[in-house]
């Protein structure tokens, strides 16, 4: 069975870090382009960043370019996405999912606040 | 960042058939086609078609997706009150080098 389990979230300061995990299991990483999608409160879906199966290609929204970095670690089935520089707006829930939007994980809250 | 755009709410009668629309550019509907996605309050998104109308398995025949041009459509027939959800459409922009999502649509099965 595919699961994709995401950690990390919590409150931070504007201008802060956070680091977001999702872990796999049931399938490999390495198969597939694997993206973070956010949903602030009451809104609808935001694109935030994609990584290919390999980890050579990249993709990310303009409102977080420059800001946030994704990564993948295969050994570890494991997908991270590192936030920089974050904003009130950055405010959200953080999904990962797979390729063709097939798994999802629950979400983990990110708030931005002081 | 461009987006796609999506009719914010649809109402339609229980039994009845509900098209919901998804307009982008030669970009991105128009190129590569979109996915469609069900959600309901506090659930993350489900997905119902990919790249048009390639449909998981497990999902209902009375969720078909379509494309004309630049604009990307899901057509729910027999509309039942499990349907009242949140529906988005995504697609893959090559000018932006991103997928790009709708603001969604409303879906209310009155």
């Amino acid at each position: 069975e595919v699961q994709l389990v995401e950690s990390g979230g919590g409150l931070v300061q504007p201008g802060g870090s956070l680091g977001l995990s999702c872990a796999a299991s049931g399938f490999s990483l390495s198969t597939s382009w694997m993206h973070w999608v956010r949903q602030g409160p009451g809104k609808g879906l935001d694109y935030v960043a994609g990584i290919s199966g390999d980890g050579t290609w990249t993709a990310f929204a303009d409102s977080v370019k420059g800001r946030f970095t994704i990564s993948r670690d295969n050994a570890k089935n494991t997908l991270f996405l590192h936030l920089n520089s974050l904003r009130a707006e950055d405010t959200a829930v953080y999904y990962c999912t797979r390729e063709t939007w097939d798994h999802w994980g629950q979400g983990i809250l990110v708030t931005v606040s002081s | 960042q461009a987006g796609l755009t999506q009719p914010p709410s649809v109402s339609k009668d229980l039994r009845q058939t509900a098209t919901l629309t998804c307009t982008g550019n030669s970009n991105n509907v128009g190129n590569q086609g979109a996915a469609w996605l069900q959600q309901h309050p506090g659930h993350p998104p489900k997905v119902l078609s990919y790249r048009d109308n390639n449909r998981p398995s497990g999902i209902s025949e009375r969720f078909s997706a379509s494309r004309s041009g630049n604009t990307a459509s899901l057509t729910i027939t027999g509309l039942q009150p499990e349907d009242e959800a949140d529906y988005y459409c995504s697609a893959w922009d090559n000018s932006v080098i991103a997928w790009v999502f709708g603001g969604g649509t409303k879906l209310t099965v009155l």
